[in-house]
Order: structure tokens, then sequence, then C-alpha cells
């Protein structure tokens, strides 16, 4: 089982531009989410997914679009991308809403 | 406002020494987390808890609920336990509260 993947692991966009981070996942998970990660900041949350065609916003959503086509992958899209946006991208799954999380790698972006 | 913070930001420990790292909350939550952040990124979950305490080889995460505060215990600290240890809480709603921390460090 590869658990959690992303891709990719790393990215430099120009202000304005879009991308697609992918997030898969191998364990049937129901959850997912997207995090970002920023220096002395914790963990915020983005969007969600508690299932197949379910999306949900987190704490910090604008500027980001998701969806979940497919129970394994959860996409997090940035349309006009913005130096704000550079961050460490998590994207995590689990079971069901209180259970165990199990993380990505994490997707290093930077937007110049 | 910090909903999670955690205590201390920063610990060195020598090798064998027992650990402590805490964390309180200020909001009503359905569970609550311990991760590892590894030096290379990786974030890896430790324990969920909603009560009582739990134990996994050489570490112990507890919890009290009605004084909204968690601990995670290492015994026998290891340089190999050196990582940033990070506390979240799981909200009713599905939305989840990370602090920023415990940057820990164990010295041969």
């Amino acid at each position: 089982n590869a658990g959690v993947t992303q891709t990719p692991k790393f990215r430099v966009l120009k202000t304005g531009q879009s991308m697609t981070l992918l997030c898969a996942q191998d364990m049937n998970h129901e959850y997912m989410y997207w995090y970002r990660q920023d220096p002395g900041m914790g963990l915020r949350l983005i969007h969600y997914s508690v299932g197949e065609g379910t999306t949900a916003k987190g704490e910090v959503p604008d500027g980001y679009n998701v969806s979940r086509l497919k129970k394994q992958n959860f996409l997090l899209g940035l349309e006009s991308a913005a130096p704000s946006q550079t961050s460490v991208y998590f994207c995590a799954s689990s079971y069901a809403r209180v259970y165990e999380q199990y993380f990505g790698p994490g997707t290093r972006l930077t937007v110049t | 406002k910090n909903e999670v913070e955690q205590s201390p930001q920063n610990l060195t420990a020598q090798e064998g020494e027992f650990i402590t790292i805490n964390c309180s909350y200020s909001v009503g939550i359905s569970a609550l987390h311990w991760l590892q952040q590894h030096p290379g990124g990786g974030i890896v979950s430790l324990f969920m808890l909603s009560s009582g305490k739990k134990k996994h080889g050489r570490l112990i995460a507890t919890i009290n609920i009605q004084e909204k505060h968690s601990s995670l215990h290492i015994t026998a600290s290891h340089p190999r336990d050196s990582a940033v240890y990070i506390c979240a809480v799981n909200l009713f709603r599905n939305q989840f509260y990370f602090g920023t921390g415990t940057s820990l460090t164990v010295i041969p």
C-alpha cells in the first residue's frame, strides 16, 4: 500500500498562473483533507471532503477550489496563484471523522 | 486568537530524560490528536484521544476534557525522538485546529 501520495513534490509558479495538486489514497478512506503549513503557524485546513462527490470549506478556503470525483483522489486547484499562497501543502485522509489521519509527504509550492 | 496552545515551543533534552509536552485548547472538541513531524517534513499520527490515556511504546498521551488540556510524555528519550510534535483538536463540525508545534531535540 502506498498510503497517501501527493503530486508534485515541488513547484514554482509565477503570479497569476494556475495549477492543480493531486492527492491519492489507496486505503478506501471516506474523508480527505487539504492543509497548508506556513512558518510560525500551525497547519490550517483549506478544504475537506466527507465522501466521493462532496467538498466543504475549511478555515482558509479563499483562492482555492477542490474536487473529489473519485473516492481515492482529492484535487486542489489554484486558479490564479498569488505570492501569499507560497506554502507547503499537505493532504490527509481518514476512515471517518473522528479517526486517525494519514498524511501525504507534502508539496512545496513557491509563487513568485 | 489561537484555539490551541502548546508549550514549550522548543525543548532540548539529554538522552534518557523523561519529556513532557503540553497542549491546551479553548473550544469544545470531539477528539485530540498528537502528530510527529520529522525533520524531512513528513507527518505521522501518534495518538487520537477523546478521553483518558493511551500508551504506545515509550509514548504516553493523556487528556483532561474538563480542564481542556492534554500532555504527551516520552519516557527514556532517544535522539531519534528529535522532531516537531504537534497537537491538533477535532471540533464537532469536522474542523481542525492545530498548535504551532514543539520542537524537540534529544542530545546523545
